[in-house]
């Protein structure tokens, strides 16, 4: 069955760095778009950044404004989000979400179960 | 961006009622790229209806979405005590975005 599994979640202060990954399985993962999502504790979700197949395309939440970089490995089927220049509003459950094809204009089909960033001093 | 707007907050109703799910956006969503998710407490969203109508696989057809446009719907036609959760609605024709969600609660 699909799985998806975050690691790399931690406690970092502010300014800092942190690098997620995501280790797929149960599907073909180099034919997949993929996103990050994050939810801080009590709120809603919030989209983070989308990566196509093939990694020739990406986008960023504007309010990442370029802290944020994502990136996939296909032939170890992973998914990564480089975050520097961490600031407190960036404490989250970040989820890796396969998507429901290759471009990016699907639905989130399959959500891991997330990693935990906290950004405090 | 497109924001989308989610309505009630909160939906206080009991097992065997029929639940009704307000999103409107900000502007026409191209190709009615909108989907429903459900959230249970310390879980990661599930997903249920994609493209404004069609279920997901494994999602029980009491769930259903319907609109097109600016407005869409979720329903849950007979409600289940499994169902008492939190519900978003998302768009993904211009980039991504997420409601804020509605809080459906036993009554």
């Amino acid at each position: 069955q699909v799985q998806l599994v975050e690691s790399g979640g931690g406690v970092v202060q502010p300014g800092g760095s942190l690098r997620l990954s995501c280790a797929a399985s149960g599907f073909t993962f180099n034919i997949y778009a993929m996103h990050w999502v994050r939810q801080a504790p009590g709120k809603g979700l919030e989209w983070v950044a989308f990566l196509r197949y093939d990694a020739t395309k990406d986008s960023y939440a504007d309010s990442l404004k370029g802290r944020f970089t994502i990136s996939r490995d296909n032939s170890k089927n992973t998914l990564h989000l480089q975050m520097n220049s961490l600031r407190t509003e960036d404490t989250a459950i970040y989820y890796c979400v396969k998507s429901g094809g290759s471009y990016g204009a699907d639905a989130f089909a399959t959500w891991g179960q997330g990693t935990l960033v906290t950004v405090s001093a | 961006e497109i924001v989308l707007t989610q309505s009630p907050a909160t939906l206080s109703l009991s097992p065997g009622d029929r639940a009704m799910f307000s999103c409107g956006a900000s502007q026409t969503i191209a190709g009615n790229n909108l989907a429903w998710y459900q959230q249970k407490p310390g879980l990661a969203p599930r997903l249920l209806i994609y493209d404004a109508s069609f279920t997901a696989p494994g999602i029980p057809d009491r769930f259903r979405g319907s609109g097109s446009g600016t407005d869409f719907t979720l329903t849950i036609t007979r409600l289940e005590p499994e169902d008492f959760a939190v519900y978003y609605c998302q768009q993904y024709g211009i980039l991504y975005s997420f409601g804020q969600g509605t809080k459906l609660e036993i009554k």
